[in-house]
């Protein structure tokens, strides 16, 4: 069974830019979450998605936004990047909301 | 708002030794507490999930405790191995944030062959 999966793996951007980050969940998966890791904030909750509803989103600007489609796939997107955003983002996917998280391999995301 | 700490942030220690990883909570209205392992470059590996109804759960070296009462979760590692070499974050859920995972800053393990 197919892990969750993420791509771009590395991305580097500059200043200004935006970018959009993608998630595939485990088949059968309809909760799908990300997270930002940096050194200095550890691991910070984005969002949360379920059945193409944004069900939960934590404490970021309106910059960042996401969206889940039908098959659950999902993709999360950065406008105006500034150096700050330079983090590993992290999707998350689980049956249902609250359920057991599985993480793919994150987003490396650079920002010049 | 809920805060996860853990402490100590790094620790080595020499193979074959048992160890103990711990995790502090600050709301007692814990929903689920969940281990992870991260290797460097890589996502989060989940180890154990223990329910607010529950006490301890196992998987092989591994055990982990939750104590709402007090705020606390440990995660055991029995007989340990270089290979057991990683950070390890616990994460909560709790009843007033919508079930979103609220983390600590991980504990890196270094195990010396």
């Amino acid at each position: 069974k197919a892990g969750v999966t993420q791509t771009p793996r590395y991305l580097i951007k500059t200043r200004g830019q935006q970018v959009t980050l993608s998630c595939s969940p485990i088949s059968g998966h309809r909760s799908v979450s990300w997270y930002q890791q940096t050194p200095g904030q550890g691991l910070q909750f984005l969002f949360e998605y379920f059945s193409e509803t944004q069900r939960n989103k934590g404490n970021f600007p309106g910059r960042f936004s996401g969206r889940q489609f039908s098959n659950s796939r999902s993709e999360m997107n950065v406008s105006t990047l500034e150096l700050g955003d330079s983090a590993l983002y992290l999707c998350a996917s689980s049956l249902e909301v609250g359920q057991p998280q599985h993480f793919g391999d994150g987003t490396r995301l650079s920002i010049l | 708002k809920q805060e996860v700490t853990q402490i100590p942030a790094a620790l080595s220690v020499p193979e074959g030794e048992n160890l103990v990883l711990n995790c502090s909570f600050t709301d007692s209205a814990i929903y689920n507490l969940q281990w992870f392992r991260q290797d460097p470059g890589k996502g989060l590996t989940s180890l154990l999930l223990i329910q607010s109804s529950q006490r301890e759960q196992t998987s092989g070296r591994l055990n982990a405790s939750l104590d709402k009462s007090s705020g606390r979760s440990t995660l055991y590692i029995a007989a340990s191995q270089p290979g057991d070499s990683a950070t390890y974050l616990c994460a909560g859920r709790f009843s007033g944030s919508a079930r979103q995972l609220t983390f600590g800053s991980g504990t890196q393990l270094t195990v010396l062959p």
